[in-house]
């Protein structure tokens, strides 16, 4: 088993559509969660940590849930520089262990 | 907004030559890592170093790769003889922790191995 899965995607959604990201991981000891994006070639960079409270930051929302051991993100209003491929993050003593990615297309 | 530098942005290499990739993390971060991208697959683990010595390493990180903070500010990948699967995308990170803060990625040196 993968230690970190996500929807395998892609992911065609036109604008203003609603999209919701999936990841499950399977260290029940992981100290902290984070989605990532990624755009081609390019670093990945941190979209919003995950808490068990759940977070919103504008039209982006993240949730943790530490018993089924799965985090999900969504967004909504989705816009053309939404495409990316988006990477679930898992932290665990220092070592960041990411997703395959899920990539999103938004288009017009 | 403080940021991580990574230092060449492309390399290309004879296989079988020693090559260094350089990082300069943010400031007052004090965990520094490395991590790959193969083309097309996922970003992997390297290694994470604190307090000048290794805290983890993954198994793609053997006898062939080495990291050192020579001085206040560079942290280097070193890959001692290159083979031609290390062509990759080799990031830096930083964090001010280990493990509860996220960490910011450099945007790479891309090696090519031929």
């Amino acid at each position: 088993r993968k230690e970190v899965e996500q929807d395998p995607g892609p992911f065609n959604v036109p604008e203003g559509a609603t999209v919701a990201f999936n990841c499950t991981y399977s260290n029940s000891a992981s100290q902290s969660f984070f989605w990532y994006r990624q755009d081609c070639r390019k670093e990945p960079k941190l979209l919003m940590s995950v808490y068990s409270s759940g977070n919103e930051d504008g039209r982006f929302t993240a949730q943790l849930n530490r018993a089924s051991q799965y985090i999900s993100l969504l967004i909504r209003d989705s816009k053309l520089s939404d495409s990316a491929t988006y990477l679930c993050v898992v932290n665990n003593a220092g070592k960041s262990t990411f997703g395959d990615g899920t990539t999103l297309t938004v288009k017009p | 907004e403080p940021e991580v530098t990574q230092t060449p942005s492309h390399q290309v290499t004879q296989m079988g030559q020693e090559v260094i990739l350089r990082c300069v993390p943010i400031s007052n971060h004090l965990y520094f890592y490395w991590y790959r991208q193969i083309l097309g697959q996922k970003v992997e683990f390297l290694v994470s170093f604190y307090n000048n010595e290794i805290s983890e390493k993954s198994e793609i990180f053997d006898d062939q790769f080495s990291v050192e903070r020579p001085d206040g500010s560079n942290f280097t990948l070193k890959i001692r003889s290159t083979k031609l699967e290390d062509s990759a995308m080799y990031f830096c990170a930083s964090s001010g922790d280990r493990g509860y803060q996220p960490q910011h990625f450099g945007d790479g040196t891309r090696l090519s191995i031929l």
